[in-house]
């Protein structure tokens, strides 16, 4: 099955600091998209991007399918940004998450 | 708020019980899908289902079922059980099989004493 690796598994900033997230994946997928799972548990859909670049404020998105890798930046990092950050691809049925990057955004 | 609804949203019960979580989808969306949580580990797929058809399997105990009713809710029953089974159970939605964004209820925690 489809094969979903996260980069790094744990980030710890300071406020204000960018980060990159990565997501690499082993074949190709018919859909890609980035979650923040916040301290309450909640996943939070931040991008659907099965392609191309997107940006939403401080956050963007970009994935090059052909290369089978996504990226997540966030800008000027803020401490509500805290949390684990999940890639999850859509293969032929089901969903397959990353296991997520932990980051933890320091006052 | 995603648009996909999940009870209840907290649950304790005993080592052997059964209980049964609950999803209703985003409206109009007709794939469902059901994932476990454990402490400080990753999303486990479980099962999807499609307009009332089980579509895919994940690892998914015997002592765990589900289904996904006329009306596209969907229950999950978890039987027997055991310490282990803690966890948060999420539940999610997409319009079709594939290809479309998937959206996530707030989750279920289940706590087995």
């Amino acid at each position: 099955g489809i094969q979903v690796e996260q980069s790094p598994p744990d980030l710890i900033l300071q406020e204000g600091a960018n980060s990159t997230l990565r997501c690499n994946f082993s074949d190709s997928v018919n859909n890609l998209q980035w979650f923040h799972q916040n301290p309450w548990g909640q996943l939070i859909n931040l991008f659907y991007i099965p392609s191309g670049t997107k940006q939403n404020g401080r956050l963007s998105a970009t994935t090059v399918a052909t290369e089978r890798y996504s990226l997540l930046y966030i800008s000027s990092s803020q401490t509500t940004d805290s949390g684990v950050y999940f890639c999850e691809i859509q293969g032929a049925q089901k969903l397959v998450f990353g296991q997520g990057t932990r980051l933890t955004i320091n006052p | 708020d995603s648009g996909v609804t999940q009870t209840p949203k907290h649950l304790i019960t005993a080592t052997g019980q059964r209980v049964t979580l609950r999803c209703s989808p985003r409206s109009g969306d007709l794939s469902v899908y059901w994932y476990q949580q454990s402490l400080d580990q990753g999303l486990q797929f479980l099962i999807q289902y499609y307009n009332g058809e089980e579509r895919a399997k994940g690892n998914i105990l015997e002592r765990f079922s589900a289904q996904q009713f006329p009306d596209l809710h969907s229950e999950l029953n978890l039987s027997s059980l055991e310490l282990g089974d803690s966890a948060l159970y999420f539940c999610a939605s997409s319009a079709h099989l594939g290809g479309t964004e998937a959206f996530f209820g707030q989750g279920t925690r289940l706590t087995v004493v």
